[in-house]
């Protein structure tokens, strides 16, 4: 089985404050996806990797960071948080693009993250 | 811009009666529709998807109906369980690329006993 953990199920920290959000996979995975979830926006797709190193912009990258310094590690960064990123942090990865295929993504549980 | 439209945001269905959660989408080039669904404190999981070179895809009681001409599709739950009160996202995506989802906003399914 697919196994994709996030370092906290929740965290509290201050505005201004840096925070780490941190994503592990441990099924040798290609892509890794960070997602915030708030009620009746959905998912919505900040950052993601298809390799080390690698990153691309997702939809809402403004405020955000990552880094991929390892494969199965996958790190969302806030530099100076603030109240409106307040949200559900979802971490999901994918065994990697397939010609002509799309793969399941695989989420992991989700931090809730409050910033006051 | 959304480029997935979900509908409705919630619903309550009866045990054994039958739940419909529509999606619309905007882009040509979304040719993989999967159904994801998420219990309270955990993350989605994706529970059945369709590509459009069929009209209809059944796993057990969940059903995808699809329409390409309106660029639509659904999901229905025959026999609805208790257990299937869950939030369900519909998501799209192209081959093309790095296959990233762009997901509905989701829907809350409460089944009364």
């Amino acid at each position: 089985d697919v196994k994709v953990t996030q370092s906290s199920r929740y965290l509290v920290k201050r505005t201004g404050e840096k925070v780490f959000l941190e994503c592990v996979q441990d099924m040798d995975h290609e892509n890794m996806f960070w997602y915030r979830q708030d009620p009746g926006l959905g998912l919505r797709l900040i950052y993601f990797s298809y390799d080390v190193k690698m990153k691309e912009k997702g939809d809402i990258p403004e405020g955000y960071s990552v880094s991929r310094e390892k494969k199965e590690r996958f790190s969302l960064i806030l530099e100076s948080a603030s109240t409106n990123q307040t949200s559900m942090y979802l971490c999901a990865t994918t065994f990697g693009r397939r010609q002509g295929g799309v793969d399941e993504q695989f989420f992991g549980p989700g931090t809730r993250l409050t910033v006051l | 811009q959304q480029q997935v439209k979900q509908s409705p945001q919630s619903l309550i269905v009866q045990k054994g009666g039958i739940s419909i959660i529509n999606c619309a989408y905007e882009n040509t080039a979304f040719d993989y529709f999967p159904w994801y669904q998420q219990f309270p404190g955990k993350g989605p999981a994706l529970l059945i998807a369709i590509r459009p070179d069929v009209s209809e895809k059944k796993e057990g009681r969940f059903t995808i109906s699809f329409n390409k001409s309106a660029k639509q599709f659904s999901l229905h739950i025959m026999d609805s369980q208790p257990g299937d009160s869950a939030t369900y996202f519909c998501a799209a995506s192209s081959s093309s690329g790095y296959s990233t989802l762009t997901f509905g906003k989701g829907t809350m399914l409460l089944v009364s006993p």
